[in-house]
């Protein structure tokens, strides 16, 4: 079946650091990748998404490129702030008769120290 | 656009009692998805609704759960004969058709005691 492979955490940089959180997955045909975010306190926050190969999602700063080639869809942000501090979820989807049910790994928890 | 809400946002309970959740997703969202989280683990899928269809259940889903989406809005959770196991969040997401964005909802924290 579907799985997403993420690296473990917890992970803690200081401010203005470079960040890598590496996702792999494991599934069949060609699913739609996606980042979510859970924030202290907060529900889940798409954060990005590419839903084909070579594609690039973005925001706030944070992107990850679909490579199909090594089933990688890794989160990258050039400059990490204290706000940034949060779990981090890899998540694939396949759209099965208008089921886009996630897969999801089991989360990066990221602590950001100024 | 208010957003995907869960109530209640807290629940104890004690072994073998039934507890019901209930979702309200966005408006115009047709589709509608439980999700399980357990602590230190990513969310599983329980199941989905397309409006008042419920057109698959994982096999998490013991015969103890059920789930229905009466008239396609709202949507409610049940969990009979509770066991210290079903301790979790439970979240729930909602989705367009035209959009491949499922957004979720603050989920309901239960501890069975």
């Amino acid at each position: 079946g579907d799985s997403v492979t993420q690296m473990e955490g917890p992970v803690t940089l200081s401010e203005e650091a470079f960040l890598t959180i590496n996702c792999t997955y494991t599934a069949t045909g060609y699913p739609s990748l996606f980042w979510y975010v859970q924030y202290p306190g907060e529900g889940l926050q798409l954060l990005l998404k590419a839903t084909k190969a070579d594609d690039k999602g973005s925001n706030k700063g944070f992107e990850a490129t679909y490579r199909k080639e090594t089933t990688s869809f890794h989160l990258e942000k050039g400059s990490v702030q204290v706000s940034d501090s949060a779990v981090y979820f890899c998540a694939l989807s396949r759209a099965d008769f208008g089921n886009e049910k996630l897969t999801f790994g089991t989360g990066t928890r990221l602590t950001i120290i100024p | 656009d208010t957003g995907v809400s869960q109530n209640p946002r807290h629940k104890i309970t004690k072994r073998g009692q039934n507890v019901t959740f209930r979702c309200d997703p966005i408006s115009e969202h047709n589709r509608l998805y439980w999700y399980r989280q357990t602590l230190g683990q990513g969310p599983e899928f329980l199941t989905y609704f397309q409006n008042e269809a419920q057109l698959e259940k994982s096999r998490l889903l013991s015969d103890r759960f059920s789930a229905e989406r009466p008239k396609g809005s709202f949507s409610t959770l049940e969990i009979q004969r509770t066991e210290q196991g079903d301790s979790a969040m439970y979240l729930c997401a909602s989705s367009s058709p035209l959009q491949e964005t499922q957004y979720f909802g603050p989920g309901t924290r239960l501890l069975v005691l």
